[in-house]
């Protein structure tokens, strides 16, 4: 079993559409979990941490289920510019790796 | 955010020869930098730990003496791939935590693709 597992999609979704995402991890030590965002042939670059209370940035909204190991991702009215893989990230104790699930490929379409 | 800048950016090789990719972290010391790789439509793949001052620590099944690393300052890492190979064509990617704040994420590197013929 993979550590972190992310469904690969692709999503296909029109502009304003919410959209989903979900990530497992396989280790109940992970301490730190992130979402982050990669453009076709880019870097990743952070989208944004995730809190056990929860956190919204904007139209992105992250939440953490420790019991059940898993994080989530949600987008709210869906934007052609949100087109891109997100990646969930998940470090360990002492922050010394950081893991990261396969991606999730979202197009949005006008 | 922090900066972290790679380079060369692309890079093609011939098969045999070893191609030398530098990390840098512009605005910021790391002690720990992360070597990660990824191939078409794949994760991001750690390769290594990268230690300032001492060895670097590698993942399983990633052969050290193949992917050198070499941490000699705080702002430097380096990926030398020796010798070469088609199937060692990838795009290689560093990246740091900035410890003076944040929750402990990752900043990137450009990345290096790197292609062997």
């Amino acid at each position: 079993r993979k550590e972190v597992e992310q469904d690969p999609g692709p999503f296909n979704v029109p502009e304003g559409a919410t959209v989903a995402f979900n990530c497992t991890y396989s280790n109940s030590a992970s301490q730190s979990f992130f979402w982050y965002r990669q453009d076709c042939r880019k870097e990743p670059k952070l989208l944004m941490s995730v809190y056990s209370s929860g956190n919204e940035d904007g139209r992105f909204t992250a939440q953490l289920n420790r019991a059940s190991q898993y994080i989530s991702l949600l987008i709210r009215d869906s934007k052609l510019s949100d087109s891109a893989t997100y990646l969930c990230a998940v470090q360990n104790t002492g922050g010394f790796k950081t893991i990261f699930g396969a991606g999730t490929r979202l197009f949005v379409k006008a | 955010g922090a900066v972290v800048s790679q380079h060369p950016s692309w890079v093609i090789c011939k098969s045999g020869t070893s191609v030398k990719i530098e990390c840098r972290s512009l605005d910021f010391q790391a002690t720990t930098m992360f070597w990660y790789r990824q191939f078409p439509k794949q994760s991001l793949m750690l390769m290594a730990t990268s230690n300032e001052g001492s060895k670097a620590t590698y993942e399983q099944g990633v052969e050290k003496d193949k992917f050198l690393i070499n941490h000699a300052s705080l702002t430097l890492s380096t990926l030398t791939v020796t010798s070469a190979h088609p199937e060692d064509s990838s795009f290689y990617i560093c990246s740091a935590r900035d410890h003076r704040g944040g929750s402990g994420e990752l900043f990137f590197g450009e990345g290096s693709r790197l292609t062997v013929l």
